[in-house]
């Protein structure tokens, strides 16, 4: 079964507005990452936060992580259509024989010009 | 830096044809390599786990002996479906880990995107 729930499933904003992209999970974790597919491609790592930090910032992303409520928010600022893409959270468990990452089901966001 | 190429991008073949699908890391060492299935608009699905030099670590539902792994070298991880059927076809994506530890990335290929006729 799918460790991540995210939502929304979709999200359409204009160019320069923020994006907002949550992630729900069930069992405790060693660290959740996030990442972005575009259409047609592989997946590229954005960011990963560990499970004693809080908040991670990368550029015009910022990640914050609640392990008491297991949940994860990706906030993508003044988005440009560029970031128009499928974003992903993933969790690595910490009993995880060989780490492994169970991915969400994942956000579509269209960032309109 | 760490870059992983996937081979071939495309394939489209008959039924019963068995299809190999390389992946690669160009720039690092791998000791674990993962194969995921993807379907339209979905979210990934970890087929198995790839280790240099040991068998692969298949997860529940998927069957061995259709979809073979060999990771024979640090760079190098092929997945080939046997006797290939319509409801393989699906988008295909591998990805590469320096190390076994979780706390770090996994670099992904471009995909395959396999079409059985």
């Amino acid at each position: 079964s799918q460790q991540g729930e995210e939502d929304p499933q979709a999200l359409s904003i204009q160019e320069g507005e923020n994006a907002t992209m949550n992630c729900s999970y069930k069992t405790s974790i060693n660290n959740l990452q996030w990442y972005r597919q575009n259409s047609g491609r592989g997946l590229v790592h954005l960011i990963l936060i560990r499970s004693n930090e809080r908040e991670k910032h990368s550029g015009r992303l910022r990640v914050t992580l609640d392990t008491s409520k297991k949940s994860s928010s990706l906030l993508i600022t003044a988005s440009r259509a560029a970031d128009t893409a499928s974003y992903f959270c993933a969790t690595a468990t910490a009993y995880n024989q060989g780490g492994k990452l169970i991915f969400g089901q994942g956000t579509e966001l269209s960032v309109k010009p | 830096g760490a870059v992983v190429s996937q081979h071939p991008s495309r394939v489209i073949c008959k039924s019963g044809t068995s299809v190999k699908i390389e992946c690669r890391s160009l720039d690092f060492q791998a000791t674990t390599m993962f194969w995921y299935r993807q379907f339209p608009k979905k979210s990934l699905m970890l087929m198995a786990t790839s280790n240099e030099g040991s068998k692969a670590t298949y997860e529940q539902g998927v069957e061995k002996d259709k979809f073979l792994i060999n990771h024979a070298s640090l760079t190098l991880s092929t997945l080939t479906v046997t006797s290939a059927h319509p409801e393989d076809s699906s988008f295909y994506i591998c990805s590469a880990r320096t190390g076994g530890y979780s706390n770090q990335p996994q670099h992904f290929g471009d995909g395959t995107r396999l079409s059985i006729l």
